[in-house]
């Protein structure tokens, strides 16, 4: 079973509409990420979590929001979708308090793939 | 603001060859990461780079860090069709576990 996972894994939705893209691990990580991928741009960073009561913005943190329910689960919102923020989304973990020294990779999971017309 | 730009964006190279694809960085850190992302899927980890001059290798694939350039360098000798995939590099800004991607280099390898 893959240790991040996100769901669904593909959206279609109008604009205005509210949605949530969520994300679960199993690897025992305490840090939490949200990153859109758009063509030529690389990845940018949404939000992110050290814990479940620190949530921090990140670049492009504008029209969205997250809520950490639980060390392993953190949700991405739109509150009122637009077509630009058609994407990929990753949610990725890292393990800052079991990482050797500053190592602390991040893992990402398989995405969500967002059609907003 | 740290910024990260890569090198060639689009690689087209035939099997046998070698090539580099480099990562540009804008200021101090020391924490830099290699990521592979095949069509359609996530991201892979690679290597991590952690001192000035640290140097991995993993098959046909070789990073190097010299952040006193503040570059790092992603080198394949003898390219293999399995390797077509879009490499990231990614740099670790001054608050630990936040990172910064490059645009992505897509390298596809004829035969």
């Amino acid at each position: 079973d893959a240790d991040v996972t996100q769901t669904p894994r593909n959206r279609i939705t109008k604009t205005g509409k509210r949605i949530m893209l969520e994300c679960s691990q199993t690897k025992g990580h305490d840090r939490m990420y949200w990153y859109r991928q758009d063509p030529g741009l690389g990845l940018r960073l949404i939000y992110y979590s050290f814990d479940v009561k620190d949530i921090n913005k990140g670049e492009i943190s504008d029209g969205y929001s997250v809520s950490r329910q639980a060390q392993a689960k953190f949700s991405l919102s739109l509150e009122s979708a637009i077509p630009n923020q058609t994407a990929l989304y990753f949610c990725a973990t890292s393990d800052f308090s079991g990482s050797r020294g500053n190592q602390e990779t991040q893992y990402f999971g398989p995405g969500t793939r967002l059609l907003v017309l | 603001e740290l910024k990260v730009e890569q090198n060639p964006l689009f690689l087209s190279m035939q099997e046998g060859k070698n090539y580099t694809i480099y990562c540009n960085y804008s200021t101090t850190s020391d924490r830099l990461y290699w990521y592979r992302q095949d069509p359609g899927k996530s991201l892979e980890s690679l290597f991590v780079l952690l001192s000035n001059g640290a140097v991995k290798q993993e098959g046909r694939l070789m990073a190097s860090l010299d952040t006193k350039a503040r570059l790092s360098t992603l080198h394949t000798t003898a390219a293999v069709h399995d390797l077509s995939a879009t490499y990231f590099c990614a740099v670790g800004g001054t608050s630990y576990g936040k990172l910064t991607f490059g645009q992505g280099t897509i390298l596809t390898v004829h035969p």
